[in-house]
């Protein structure tokens, strides 16, 4: 396995539109979850997923974001009506769970652009 | 709620010689994770070093080592022997019973050859 993998890469989008971000965790990972990274700024925890369900979730995310994880393994992250500050980078990070210390393996993120 | 702090926008270091990346952290609870990750320019963070709160030893990494000082919230990374491939942007993260993650805003390192 090669890792945490996102797609796209990147994307820019017009204000107002809709986009979805794919990401596909470690194969043996039950844990993942998406963060947002702006320019100078630690990844902010957006919300996370133990195998299908989402077990967490940020004050952050409005009610434009949706995320699922269907049958448990890749997810995908929804921003619905696209506004200007939701550029940045989302981060999605998969881990073992359990007692482990839960050690996330990031993925490269997705850049949004909102012209 | 938790939060991460991480009082050095910027750092430097010789090559070969050792730096220390300090962070704060605020919460209530007794039981917890800390994690020092990097991220090198342009390239996906990974995890360098991770601390379990009810252990008093100081994790140790090669040449990646923490001082954990758990009555003054502080969870400081030492890098020794700094190479220049340790230039990066480092951040601070807390793992909270929730198994919520709260990041630091990063400390930026630069090796100086």
């Amino acid at each position: 396995d090669t890792g945490v993998s996102q797609d796209p890469r990147h994307k820019i989008t017009k204000r107002g539109q809709n986009v979805t971000f794919r990401c596909d965790p470690i194969s043996e990972h039950n844990r993942l979850y998406w963060y947002r990274q702006t320019l100078g700024q630690g990844p902010e925890f957006l919300t996370y997923f133990q195998n299908e369900a989402q077990l967490e979730k940020s004050r952050l995310l409005s009610d434009r974001f949706s995320a699922e994880r269907p049958k448990g393994s890749f997810s995908t992250l929804e921003i619905q009506r696209t506004e200007q500050g939701d550029s940045a980078m989302y981060l999605c990070a998969s881990s073992l769970g359990g007692l482990a210390g839960d050690t996330q393996y990031f993925g490269p993120g997705t850049r949004l652009t909102v012209l | 709620a938790q939060t991460v702090t991480q009082s050095q926008p910027e750092m430097s270091v010789q090559e070969a010689e050792t730096v220390t990346l300090s962070c704060t952290y605020d919460t209530s609870e007794s039981d917890y994770y800390l994690f020092w990750y990097k991220q090198p320019p342009s390239r996906q963070m990974i995890l360098v070093i991770r601390q379990e709160a009810y252990k008093q030893q100081n994790a140790t990494e090669n040449r990646f080592s923490v001082n954990f000082q758990k009555a003054a919230k502080s969870f400081s990374l030492k890098i020794s022997d700094s190479q220049l491939g340790d230039a990066a942007m480092y951040f601070c993260a807390y793992r909270s019973t929730g198994n919520q993650f709260y990041f630091g805003t990063g400390t930026s390192l630069t090796v100086i050859p």
